[in-house]
């Protein structure tokens, strides 16, 4: 088992410049999380799909982040423009069942908003 | 609404010691999961163990046990014989049994461990 992938490890970008992060979940997997890591807040979650469909995006701090889960195997998260306070560890995980397993998350994207 | 609070920032232990990690919660729901996950340098985060509410059995993951005090709403982290690849920060996790909007996880702060050789 391949395990959550997410890609760029590692991304620096300007400020009002776009960025997508992408997330390829657990085979068979049906629910997908986007959370963000920062110092201030610690772990929060931005949004959480489940069967490709956003349940809850209440997390999503403003219009600049949006994301979409267009297949079972896809899932991205878009900021635009991008601000020096988006610079955070960026994680997708994704679990078996909406209500009963735990979720296995992928190795992060690190953000640096310059 | 549901919170997780690591008391601790920073622990210690030496090599082939017992250390507990400490994490208790608020809920007013009755069935939920809890978890303990694990972020090392490279910073991927590792489910070390995982507790269902219902269950009055603590649950035990090789060295990794928990004591899990239903009443007192306390979920700490025992790990015994303490090894080098231990250091981390170790995150207490909360979960609602729910679908829906409350499928996330709520972490707490972390406690950073360091193990001592």
């Amino acid at each position: 088992d391949a395990g959550v992938i997410q890609s760029p490890r590692h991304e620096v970008t300007e400020m009002g410049q776009e960025v997508t992060l992408r997330c390829k979940p657990i085979s068979g997997h049906n629910s997908l999380f986007w959370y963000r890591q920062t110092m201030m807040r610690g772990l929060e979650l931005l949004i959480y799909f489940n069967n490709n469909v956003p349940i809850d995006d209440s997390g999503m701090p403003e219009d600049r982040f949006s994301a979409k889960m267009p297949n079972a195997s896809f899932s991205t998260l878009k900021i635009q423009p991008s601000e020096p306070r988006d610079s955070a560890v960026y994680f997708c995980a994704s679990s078996e069942m909406a209500n009963g397993y735990e979720q296995y998350f992928g190795p992060g994207t690190r953000l640096t908003v310059t | 609404a549901q919170t997780v609070t690591q008391s601790q920032p920073e622990m210690s232990v030496q090599e082939a010691e017992t250390v507990t990690l400490s994490c208790t919660y608020d809920t007013s729901e009755s069935d939920y999961y809890l978890f303990w996950y694990k972020q090392p340098p490279s910073r991927q985060m590792i489910l070390v163990i995982r507790q269902e509410a219902y269950k009055q059995q603590n649950a035990t993951e090789n060295r990794f046990s928990v004591n899990f005090q239903k009443a007192a709403k306390s979920f700490s982290l025992k790990i015994s014989d303490s090894q080098l690849g231990d250091a981390a920060m170790y995150f207490c996790a909360y979960r609602s049994p729910y679908g829906g909007a409350t499928n996330k996880l709520i972490f707490g702060t972390g406690t950073l461990l360091a193990v001592q050789p």
